[in-house]
């Protein structure tokens, strides 16, 4: 069935450097793969995605990148601040009928001030 | 523009009980995805919920059930509670258009089987 393996499972960064988690796929039929962040007690929020034929996207400090024949994709967070503490998923989906989203095993990254 | 609601926001529940989760979709949404979210774990598919029906389903068994209102609201209803049923299940909506496709999800029901 459909896997997505994301690592590293903690990553810690000072303030100000770059952070990269990254996310391998099972399922060659996937086609979006969304990226999601989860604050402590609250729900997960979508913060960029990226379609299978497009192989970058930026947003201001956040970028994902996607390697469609390692069938890997990437999260690159730069200038990082403290609140980008959080939990990271990594999604895979196939965007056609119910679209269900596969989930990586998440990455808490910790910025220290 | 109302986003993703839930309720309740907390359950506790007896093994064995049945328990109903309710979810509202974000305005103008028609689809309502469930998901499973075990402490320390990526959120696991339950099923999608398109036109009243269920769309398809993820690796739960039969006892999780859900429903769809013509108003596009959800509930997700699990009979015979387990202990390894605790978790928070987060419903995500979205429109069902290849130009559309992003969930987004709800706060969540913190479900305790005790």
């Amino acid at each position: 069935g459909e896997n997505v393996e994301q690592h590293p499972s903690t990553l810690s960064v000072q303030e100000g450097d770059s952070a990269v988690i990254k996310c391998t796929y099972s399922d060659s039929a996937s086609n979006y793969f969304p990226w999601y962040k989860q604050e402590l007690g609250k729900r997960p929020q979508l913060i960029i995605d990226i379609r299978s034929n497009v192989g970058e996207k930026k947003d201001q400090r956040i970028a994902v990148t996607l390697n469609k024949t390692a069938k890997h994709f990437s999260l690159h967070i730069t200038e990082t601040q403290p609140e980008d503490s959080a939990v990271y998923f990594c999604a895979a989906s196939i965007l056609q009928g119910a679209q269900k989203l596969v989930f990586g095993q998440g990455t808490r990254l910790t910025i220290n001030p | 523009d109302a986003g993703v609601t839930q309720s309740p926001t907390h359950l506790i529940k007896t093994r064995g009980q049945q328990v109903t989760l309710r979810c509202s979709p974000k305005s103008g949404h028609d689809t309502v995805s469930w998901y499973q979210q075990a402490l320390g774990q990526g959120p696991q598919f339950i099923f999608q919920y398109y036109e009243e029906e269920e769309r398809q389903r993820g690796n739960f068994p039969d006892r999780f059930s859900g429903h769809q209102y013509p108003n596009y609201s959800s509930e997700l209803n699990v009979n015979a509670l387990l202990l390894g049923d605790s978790a928070l299940y987060l419903c995500a909506s979205s429109l069902d258009r290849i130009t559309s496709y992003e969930q987004y999800f709800g706060p969540g029901t913190r479900l305790t089987v005790t």
